[in-house]
């Protein structure tokens, strides 16, 4: 399976714009990007999921390149509750293939 | 509705000592089941992932081991616990089929001590 990279951390403040970008230099064609949003002491939550171009949701975009090399988050006037660590995944659409393995996540931290 | 129930929330066990944390899933019919851990501050280490009753991938030699007795029943166990099993282990479920998304319970907090 594709290995991720992502930036450490990132900080922002209330109201702008994040865009977080991943690294995913040897994704394979049957190959889909997640990303997921996690609180301490709590499991990660999905967040957004794509293939190829553009996929917008209620709280998030994922932006993923024709090459699909990269991917990235963009959350839209982020607040502090938008404090979290946030994890990219790439996994392969095989079923017999389970092996989902998280990078080391980007630690976003939102000032007021 | 599906829910995955996972338990203990906290542990504090001896060094040496055995360990049994148990998931379940519920909603659900052969969902595909995994451990993760992740130490203080780190991120996400996959320990196991199970694709069907019996049916054990292990990711990272260790001294622990999984079971899935059930179909929707993921067990994670050591026999003999170390100062590095430390951590907060975290049971996921996904449905099987193309581009599914996990859903994580909500840990346990292990210290061995």
């Amino acid at each position: 399976l594709a290995k991720t990279t992502q930036p450490i951390s990132m900080d922002s403040y209330e109201g702008q714009e994040v865009n977080i970008t991943c690294s995913h230099n040897n994704i394979a064609t049957n190959d889909y990007i997640t990303w997921y949003q996690q609180f301490p002491s709590q499991g990660p939550r999905f967040i957004i999921q794509g293939y190829k171009t553009k996929v917008t949701n209620e709280v998030a975009s994922l932006f993923i390149p024709a090459d699909r090399k990269s991917s990235t988050l963009s959350l839209p006037r982020v607040s502090l509750s938008d404090t979290a660590v946030y994890y990219c995944l790439v996994g392969d659409m095989d079923t017999g293939r389970r092996a989902l393995t998280f990078g080391s996540g980007t630690r976003l931290q939102v000032q007021p | 509705s599906q829910t995955i129930h996972q338990w203990p929330a906290t542990l504090v066990q001896p060094v040496g000592s055995p360990l049994s944390l148990e998931c379940t899933v519920e909603g659900t019919s052969n969902p595909n089941l995994y451990w993760y851990r992740q130490a203080a501050g780190r991120g996400l280490q996959l320990l196991f992932y199970s694709v069907g009753i019996g049916q054990i991938s292990s990711e990272v030699p260790q001294n622990l081991s999984a079971s899935r007795p059930q179909d929707r029943q993921f067990i994670l166990s050591s026999k003999k616990l170390l100062l590095s099993d430390s951590g907060f282990y975290l049971c996921a479920w996904e449905r099987q089929g193309l581009n599914e998304k996990l859903f994580f319970g909500s840990g346990t907090q292990l210290s061995v001590l």
